[in-house]
């Protein structure tokens, strides 16, 4: 029973476009989301973070989308550049002190030259 | 240091054989985690340090497993006659304090595989 589910476990798209990864969770206890970006060989690094008090999220190229009636978020980057190449992984947690991150299964995105 | 460190990088295991994995956090990182991540698959919760106490161990998918973290700082996973199931990278994070809004790191992993 996943409770973050990350659908696409793919995504191409052409540099200089858009790159939109999406992220549904069924677990209305979470509050708080991230996105963590893995290239290979390398552990999950900390890309970007929303609240459930929030439904955008901006920083430089990325910015997340929360909607929360649809238990839905989406990673929007613009412009996709080539060295956004990655597996990039949905995370969600409770709040309240909590400190269990429960991950989706990743999108891997490749962004062509 | 720097950054979450882990050690070894890579782990050949024999089926049976005991292994360990160690962590070193972010200096004054208080919250330590370990995750597993098979092969297609996310991270999955493990285990919870605050300090030296294990608050949370509900991940541990047998008791073969069993982590520490002694003194408070570095911490040890430890498997038991490995199995082939285990075969999957060992990631190991910290956070300044717990709570949502505190910044999760994750070390680089250690990848095991039982043979």
């Amino acid at each position: 029973d996943q409770q973050v589910k990350q659908n696409s476990p793919s995504l191409s798209v052409q540099e200089g476009r858009i790159s939109i990864l999406n992220c549904d969770y069924t677990n209305s206890m979470f509050d708080y989301f991230l996105w963590y970006k893995k290239y290979p060989a390398e552990g999950p690094t900390f890309l970007i973070s929303i609240s459930s008090i929030k439904d955008k999220n901006e920083d430089g190229r990325f910015t997340v989308f929360l909607n929360k009636s649809a238990k839905h978020l989406s990673l929007h980057i613009v412009p996709s550049q080539p060295g956004d190449s990655a597996v990039y992984f949905c995370a969600a947690d409770s709040g309240a002190g909590s400190y269990q991150l429960t991950f989706g299964k990743g999108t891997k995105l490749s962004v062509i030259p | 240091g720097a950054g979450v460190s882990q050690s070894p990088r890579y782990k050949v295991a024999k089926r049976g054989q005991d292994v360990a994995l160690r962590c070193d956090p972010i200096s004054g990182h208080v919250s330590l985690f370990w995750y597993q991540q098979a092969l297609g698959q996310g991270p999955e919760f493990l285990t919870y340090f605050q300090n030296e106490a294990q608050l949370d161990k509900s991940g541990l998918p047998s008791d073969r497993f069993f982590a520490e973290r002694p003194e408070g700082s570095v911490s040890t996973l430890k498997i038991q006659r490995t199995q082939q199931e285990d075969s999957a990278v060992y990631l190991c994070a910290s956070s300044l304090v717990t709570g949502s809004g505190n910044t999760i790191y994750f070390g680089e992993g250690s990848w095991l595989t039982v043979v």
